[in-house]
């Protein structure tokens, strides 16, 4: 069974803060795919970043970076220097073998930016 | 730019109604999900479909049905709604390929069931 672990339920820091959201995953698939969305306040859940299994190498997206890590089965979202407008829910989510369609959510983390 | 469309941002239902919640992505794509998000749940999968009426179970499908006639368009169903059925209910679509695809969301329904 496949399984995503956000331990973090709600994250409140002060703007220009780093911060970083963990996530734990459990699969026996040996070809899987990580993702993370990002649900504003609007509702809509914004597609943030996929990787799959083979491709350990870390990923940066200006303010955005992420942390995959197989040994630990880890794959975490770190932002730099937070905005007010970074302030929603963030959930990663799974995926396993080729051609399986279906996602695994975890249960989201609200991150909440202050002034 | 690519548009997955849900029938209603809010609705308000009496127990026992029938209700029913549309879909409609104009991405061609032929994979359709219906999910609902509670607090402290996250997302969980309802009903999917990879085809025109194709169905299948997610991992709460009790007390739902879906109907997907037209491949663009994917209903859900509540045939007797129930309070515990109050929530968010989001749509999402995704190419049908042979890699991991990334869904593609609606606005979400919020229903609440009185």
């Amino acid at each position: 069974a496949q399984k995503v672990t956000q331990a973090q339920t709600e994250i409140s820091v002060v703007e220009k803060e780093d911060v970083t959201l963990d996530c734990v995953y459990e699969t026996r698939d040996t070809t899987y795919y990580l993702f993370w969305y990002k649900q504003p306040p609007s509702g809509e859940l914004v597609f943030l970043i996929r990787r799959n299994s083979f491709d350990e190498q870390n990923e940066i997206s200006g303010r955005y970076s992420w942390n995959f890590q197989k040994s630990t089965s880890s794959f975490n979202f770190t932002i730099t220097a937070s905005q007010v407008v970074d302030s929603a829910v963030y959930f990663c989510a799974l995926s396993g073998r080729p051609g399986a369609q279906k996602l695994v959510f975890g249960q989201g983390t609200r991150l909440t930016i202050n002034p | 730019d690519v548009k997955v469309t849900q029938s209603s941002r809010y609705l308000v239902k009496r127990t026992g109604e029938k209700v029913f919640l549309e879909c409609v992505q104009d991405m061609d794509h032929e994979n359709m999900f219906w999910y609902r998000q509670d607090p402290g749940l996250g997302l969980r999968l309802i009903y999917f479909s990879y085809d025109v009426k194709m169905k299948e179970k997610g991992d709460i499908p009790e007390g739902y049905s879906v109907s997907r006639e037209k491949k663009e368009r994917f209903s859900l169903i509540l045939e007797s709604a129930s309070t515990n059925q109050t929530s968010m209910y989001l749509c999402a679509s995704s190419p049908r390929t042979s890699a991991g695809n990334e869904q593609f969301f609606g606005p979400g329904t919020r229903l609440t069931v009185l």
